[in-house]
């Protein structure tokens, strides 16, 4: 069956640094992925869509690469500030296209200043 | 625009219980769906609404289970009789489009329900 795995331990970083997230999945080709940021007691938020024919896709601070090659997706966020800690969710369609998503269980980011 | 808003935020009910949870999407997205997270697990599909139409009910647990979307714009999940291994975040969330859109997710806030 389809998985996603993202990392499970807390990435704490300084702050002004590039935080640099991993998202892998297998058993699966998806046409799409889609990244989201989950605050403490807040639904997740929609932050960046990449297709599988686009390598890299930009929106401000923040960057996204798609491997299909490796089943992989980096999520990058430079300049960091204490405001971007929160968990940031990998986010895949399942069969049947629309918004059926399997999502990652999500990796927890901690800027410090 | 207001966003996707739940009721209750929360809700603590006894094994055996009924309980609704009603999600109000963003006015004009004929796309609505429930997710859920329980503990220590990923946030998975529940269901997915076009308009008044279920579209698809495949992540559904079982028949306990039952969700509704009259008038085609505010959705309610009913659990009845709820067990324990319904303790979890349940997630509303809309979306412009048809049927086959992917336009993103916006999500409410979540009811976290509690069975004792």
């Amino acid at each position: 069956s389809q998985k996603i795995e993202q990392n499970s331990e807390a990435l704490n970083i300084q702050e002004g640094k590039t935080a640099t997230l991993t998202c892998n999945y297998t058993n699966y080709s998806p046409a799409y992925l889609q990244w989201y940021r989950q605050d403490p007691g807040r639904g997740p938020v929609f932050l960046l869509l990449i297709r599988e024919n686009e390598k890299e896709k930009r929106k401000e601070r923040l960057k996204v690469t798609f491997d299909t090659t490796l089943k992989q997706s980096l999520f990058h966020i430079t300049a960091s500030q204490p405001a971007d800690s929160a968990t940031y969710l990998c986010a895949l369609p399942l069969s049947g296209g629309y918004n059926k998503l399997i999502f990652g269980a999500g990796t927890r980011l901690a800027v410090h200043p | 625009e207001a966003g996707v808003t739940q009721f209750p935020s929360h809700s603590v009910i006894e094994k055996g219980q009924t309980v609704t949870l009603r999600c109000d999407p963003i006015s004009g997205h004929d796309n609505l769906y429930w997710y859920r997270r329980v503990m220590g697990k990923e946030i998975k599909f529940l269901l997915h609404f076009v308009k008044e139409s279920k579209q698809d009910e495949s992540g559904m647990p079982n028949n306990r289970f039952l969700a509704e979307r009259t008038g085609g714009t505010y959705s309610t999940l009913k659990v009845q009789p709820a067990e324990l291994e319904d303790s979890g975040v349940y997630f509303c969330a809309s979306s412009q489009g048809g049927r086959g859109s992917n336009s993103p997710l916006h999500f409410g806030n979540g009811t976290r329900l509690t069975v004792t």
